[in-house]
């Protein structure tokens, strides 16, 4: 069973445009989200996050929007760039993070074309 | 560059041989996590470390899988009979537990294992 869903396997950009990449969760007791950003034979690196006594929380390009009623975040980057083609995970946790393991989505490549 | 390291960055081995990965975690950093990640799928966790006290296992962690932490600072994880099962990309994580902030966990650049 899938707690942590990325239902978009791919997505395609044009450059200067708006990325909008989705996640939803199942598990109400989740109240830390990251979001991770993978490039091919690295590790993930960590974009943003959010606490779950936001809606928002913004950092340059990148925002991350928080509907804890639809259990339902979401990554925004304005504008795209091609160095932003990778594969983006989103992750949850409980106890603000201090549960200890990260539940991970399956991940969404982007692809933002010049 | 002070992040998190892991050693080697590949290894292919045969069926049936051990393996051994090291991690070295961003310093001062007291939690120390270990995932696996295949193709296709995002980072499932194995295990994890606060100081030198393993507090948690997955069950994907079989009996072949085993990990220390010994003085609270680098990691291995060891795989011992290996499977073909078992390729996969192992990643390391550290983080700070710290009362009152929410705690973010820095990968390392991963294992990339080929079991033949």
């Amino acid at each position: 069973d899938q707690q942590v869903k990325q239902n978009s396997p791919s997505l395609s950009v044009q450059e200067g445009r708006i990325s909008i990449l989705n996640c939803d969760y199942t598990n109400s007791m989740f109240d830390y989200f990251l979001w991770y950003k993978k490039y091919p034979a690295e590790g993930p690196t960590f974009l943003i996050s959010i606490s779950s006594i936001k809606d928002k929380n913004e950092d340059g390009r990148f925002t991350v929007f928080l509907n804890k009623s639809a259990k339902h975040l979401s990554l925004h980057i304005v504008p795209s760039q091609p160095g932003d083609s990778a594969v983006y995970f989103c992750a949850a946790s409980a106890w603000g993070g201090s549960q200890g393991n990260l539940i991970f989505g399956k991940g969404t490549k982007l692809s933002v074309k010049p | 560059d002070t992040g998190v390291s892991q050693n080697p960055r590949h290894k292919i081995t045969k069926r049936g041989q051990n393996v051994t990965f090291r991690c070295d975690p961003i310093s001062e950093h007291n939690r120390l996590y270990w995932y696996r990640q295949t193709l296709g799928q995002g980072p499932e966790f194995l295990t994890y470390f606060q100081n030198e006290a393993q507090l948690e296992k997955s069950r994907l962690l079989s009996d072949r899988f085993s990990a220390e932490r010994p003085k609270g600072s680098f990691s291995t994880l060891e795989i011992q009979r290996t499977e073909q099962g078992d390729s996969a990309m192992y990643l390391c994580a550290s983080s700070r537990l710290a009362r009152g902030h929410q705690e973010t966990q820095y990968f390392g650049p991963g294992t990339r294992l080929l079991v033949l």
